[in-house]
């Protein structure tokens, strides 16, 4: 079975700071890996994906398959990035019909 | 926003009531997902469809039947709605793309309460 599991369901950090949300995943093939992101009184919307290696918004995450870990990271947080965020999966292959295993989200704070 | 409506957005029913929600989409967009938010579970998919008539069950799909008849709606229905079921419901689509997996794009979701 897969599992996505987000062990901190809330973090704070300040304006300026580093931040990293962390995701972890159980999976036995080569899973596509996700981060969508929340805001206040808005909708679900992906953030980025492992296969695009690409930043947004100046988040970064790296798939690091040894540690089974999809982390989210950004150096210097900003107050706009205040929000939910889940990390998601999707099994490989034609039978998964794009069904997404989402992690239990964090809420991150970025104080002034 | 991706064209995707879900309706009603808010809802507060009776133990035992029926309950129909419904997504509409105007992106032809084949997939379609139903899930359900919850503090402490994320999002849990209930149930999906793959095509016009073409189902299937989720991770928890006890309690909850859906239907899709034509490409742009697809319904959730609680055939006899318990507490339990209080939560935010989303709708999402996508369009899989050779390799099976592509970006899903979420309704505004609705919030439903059961008294």
């Amino acid at each position: 079975a897969q599992r996505v599991t987000q062990p901190e369901k809330l973090l704070s950090v300040f304006k300026g700071a580093p931040v990293e949300l962390k995701c972890n995943y159980s999976y036995s093939g080569s899973p596509e890996l996700f981060w969508y992101v929340q805001y206040s009184r808005q909708r679900l919307q992906l953030l980025l994906r492992h296969i695009s290696r690409e930043s947004i918004k100046g988040f970064t995450a790296d798939l690091n398959k040894g540690e089974t870990s999809f982390h989210l990271k950004k150096p210097f947080a900003q107050e706009e990035d205040s929000a939910m965020y889940y990390c998601a999966l999707i099994g490989a292959g034609g039978t998964s019909y794009g069904k997404l295993t989402f992690g239990q989200g964090t809420i991150l704070t970025v104080h002034p | 926003d991706a064209g995707i409506t879900q309706s009603p957005r808010h809802k507060v029913t009776e133990t035992g009531t029926p309950v129909t929600l419904r997504c509409h989409q105007t992106e032809n967009h084949r997939y379609m997902y139903w899930y359900r938010q919850d503090p402490g579970h994320g999002l849990r998919l209930i149930h999906y469809s793959y095509g016009v008539k073409d189902t299937d069950k989720g991770e928890v799909s006890d309690g909850y039947s859906v239907s899709r008849s034509k490409t742009e709606d697809f319904l959730l229905t609680l055939e006899s709605a318990t507490s339990s079921q209080t939560s935010v419901y989303f709708c999402a689509i996508s369009d899989l793309g050779a390799s099976g997996t592509d970006t899903q794009y979420f309704g505004p979701g609705t919030r439903l309460t059961v008294l």
